[in-house]
């Protein structure tokens, strides 16, 4: 079965530090791959998603992630991170065999200090 | 605005009592999910459903049953509540059919407690 793993789960930063949070997956064939983002009391909302194309993907508030085939990695990054960006932060992944089902990480709790 | 709508924000229940979960969605989409999400464990699916009256099991099904009866609705059923079912309970949908890597769209979340 597909599995999805995300190795740091709590993450602490001062503000203007750089960000990289892991991601590797387990399924060998054609994914989708997307991080989610969990802001406190607030929904789950997609922070960007890679189909296919050029594997590194930019998506909102200046988080990117770079798509690795041959590591199975989807690292998210941030150059510059915010206190606004504490938040739990979810890999998920869809492989092409699962229709929609997703299959998400554990989640990082990530706290950046003002 | 894509909406889904949870029916309770908190919900306290007893071992052994029924619980219903409702999620309503306003994109008239066919796909509808119910996941649990536990610390360190992530989302995890429960059930499932592509279509009216359809549903398949996820990844941890067992303790749960789904009901699809209209489009909008999907249903999460506990049928006799145990502490372990202790969650926060989340909706999706996603934007059309069978199509894989559809963006799913979240609800707010439940979360249950069972004493």
């Amino acid at each position: 079965a597909q599995s999805v793993s995300q190795h740091n789960h709590h993450v602490i930063l001062s503000e203007a530090a750089s960000l990289e949070l892991g991601c590797n997956y387990s399924y060998g064939g054609t994914v989708n791959l997307f991080w989610y983002v969990q802001y406190p009391g607030q929904h789950l909302q997609l922070l960007l998603k890679y189909f296919s194309g050029d594997p590194l993907v930019k998506g909102i508030k200046g988080f990117e992630a770079e798509f690795i085939k041959s590591k199975f990695s989807f690292n998210l990054r941030k150059p510059s991170v915010q206190w606004s960006d504490t938040a739990e932060y979810f890999c998920a992944v869809i492989h092409n065999n699962a229709g929609n089902m997703l299959t998400f990480g554990g989640g990082t709790r990530l706290m950046v200090k003002p | 605005d894509v909406k889904v709508t949870q029916s309770s924000r908190y919900l306290v229940k007893r071992t052994g009592e029924k619980v219903f979960l409702e999620c309503v969605q306003d994109m008239d989409h066919e796909n509808m999910f119910w996941y649990r999400q536990d610390p360190g464990l992530g989302l995890r699916l429960i059930y499932f459903s592509y279509d009216v009256k359809m549903k398949e099991k996820g990844d941890i099904p067992e303790g749960y049953s789904v009901s699809r009866e209209k489009k909008e609705r999907f249903s999460l059923i506990l049928e006799s509540a145990s502490t372990n079912q202790t969650s926060m309970y989340l909706c999706a949908h996603t934007t059309s059919g069978a199509t894989p890597g559809n963006v799913q769209f979240f609800g707010p979340g439940t979360r249950l407690t069972v004493l």
